[in-house]
């Protein structure tokens, strides 16, 4: 079967670090993406790995290892305006389409 | 300004109708797709098109029909016979070359049937 599974809530502070994670367990493997959703708007892409190791991109990193199914989205110095959503997707490598996890809900306090 | 735009927003419709919701793209994208959002669910894919006149169901597509008549436009229609209508949709564009080939989303339409 397909499944991704992410925490369904998490809570930081304002300027900490937060990571969160995704599990996948999928027939197939092209990539996999984290996009970010504010409350009520549409998700916007943040990253894209496809072979294991660390892509950084400002205050966000994104980390994958295929071997253990498993990747992390990196949030540094967080701020008020990253409370959102956060959406794991894996591509099956079958028919190219997306299997999306339920999303991560990331509170930030001050 | 390249993008997704759907319309409307905000969507009411009493249980029994037909409802048509729009998508658009100026992005030159071929691939376009239809997703549902419901609180606590990952998005579910209803049917996705990677051409012209053509179109492929995707994990939920009993009670939704679309239509790909131009390269720019993928109409989703929410037909009767779909039994809990009322959702989140959401409608995205990608290219379809090699690479991340990542999603562009539309703003969404919130529908509410009753």
């Amino acid at each position: 079967g397909q499944n991704i599974d992410q925490p369904t809530e998490m809570t930081a502070t304002e300027g900490a670090i937060v990571q969160i994670n995704c599990t996948y367990q999928t027939s197939g493997f092209n990539g996999l993406f984290w996009y970010q959703q504010h409350a009520g708007e549409a998700p916007t892409f943040l990253s894209y790995n496809v072979l294991d190791g660390l892509e950084e991109k400002g205050r966000f990193s994104s980390f994958l290892s295929r071997s253990k199914g498993y990747s992390y989205l990196l949030l540094k110095e967080l701020q008020m305006k990253d409370s959102a959503s956060y959406l794991c997707a894996v591509r099956d490598d079958s028919n190219y389409q997306l299997i999306w996890g339920a999303g991560t809900k990331l509170i930030i306090k001050p | 300004d390249g993008g997704i735009t759907q319309s409307p927003k905000y969507l009411f419709r009493k249980e029994g109708q037909n409802v048509t919701l729009s998508c658009e793209q100026n992005l030159n994208h071929d691939a376009m797709y239809w997703y549902r959002q419901d609180p606590g669910q990952g998005l579910r894919l209803i049917y996705y098109s990677q051409i012209v006149n053509d179109f492929q169901k995707g994990d939920i597509a009993e009670g939704y029909s679309v239509s790909r008549e131009k390269k720019e436009s993928f109409p989703l229609t929410v037909t009767s016979a779909q039994k809990n209508p009322t959702a989140f949709y959401l409608c995205a564009s990608s290219v379809l070359t090699s690479g991340s080939n990542e999603q562009y989303f539309g703003p969404g339409t919130r529908l509410t049937v009753t």
